[in-house]
């Protein structure tokens, strides 16, 4: 069954440092995997989603994330953190037809 | 394009009683799915529907349940509501299945007193 880690539930990083929250996935199968990011009461939205046609995918607000098979890991950054940033970001995969499974999610604050 | 519509966005409730939330997801999407989110457990999967049929379930007792129609919207009941029911439930729509992208509503936050 899939299963997806995320490593730390609160990351902190001051505005303009590299932003990297972690996420290893677990899966008998090449996954479909995402990133999404939920501000204050709200839903979820999109980042970037990877389904293996690259491994490095590129999504919206300079963010990206690299699959990398060896590590099963597909971890997300930013080369610059922006105030507009601090949210909770959760990574999501599936091995396919099934349901996506969540990650607890990873609580992003910025310094100024 | 409209997005995925929850209503109602808040409801307050009282141990026992039922409850219906709505979604209607984006226009030409078939699936629709249903997450319950809380500060402890997180998100967690409750059901998907897609072409009114139930695909995917998740470990939630009997009490919850879904249906979807034929236009796609789909509808979400708990009966018998319990203090630990009280959470944000998303709904999330997609085209096909999760190979594709879910595109998530803004929740229904439901507090059961």
């Amino acid at each position: 069954a899939q299963s997806v880690t995320q490593l730390g539930s609160h990351v902190s990083v001051s505005e303009g440092a590299l932003v990297l929250l972690r996420c290893n996935y677990s899966s008998s199968v090449p996954p479909y995997l995402f990133w999404y990011v939920q501000y204050p009461n709200q839903g979820l939205q999109l980042l970037l989603k990877y389904t293996s046609a690259a491994t490095l995918v590129k999504g919206i607000n300079d963010f990206e994330a690299e699959f990398k098979k060896s590590e099963t890991s597909f971890h997300l950054t930013k080369p610059s953190a922006h105030m507009s940033d601090a949210a909770e970001y959760f990574c999501a995969g599936s091995p396919g037809n099934e349901k996506l499974t969540f990650g607890t999610g990873t609580r992003l604050t910025i310094i100024p | 394009k409209a997005g995925v519509t929850q209503t109602p966005r808040y409801l307050i409730k009282t141990r026992g009683q039922q409850v219906t939330l709505s979604c209607s997801p984006i226009s030409g999407h078939r699936s629709v799915s249903w997450y319950q989110q809380t500060p402890g457990q997180g998100l967690q999967f409750l059901f998907e529907y897609f072409s009114e049929t139930q695909r995917n379930k998740g470990n939630f007792p009997g009490r919850f349940s879904g249906r979807q129609f034929s236009n796609s919207r789909s509808e979400m009941n708990v009966s018998t509501l319990e203090l630990g029911d009280s959470a944000l439930y998303l709904c999330a729509s997609s085209w096909d299945s999760h190979r594709n992208e879910q595109f998530f509503g803004p929740g229904t936050r439901l507090t059961v007193l």
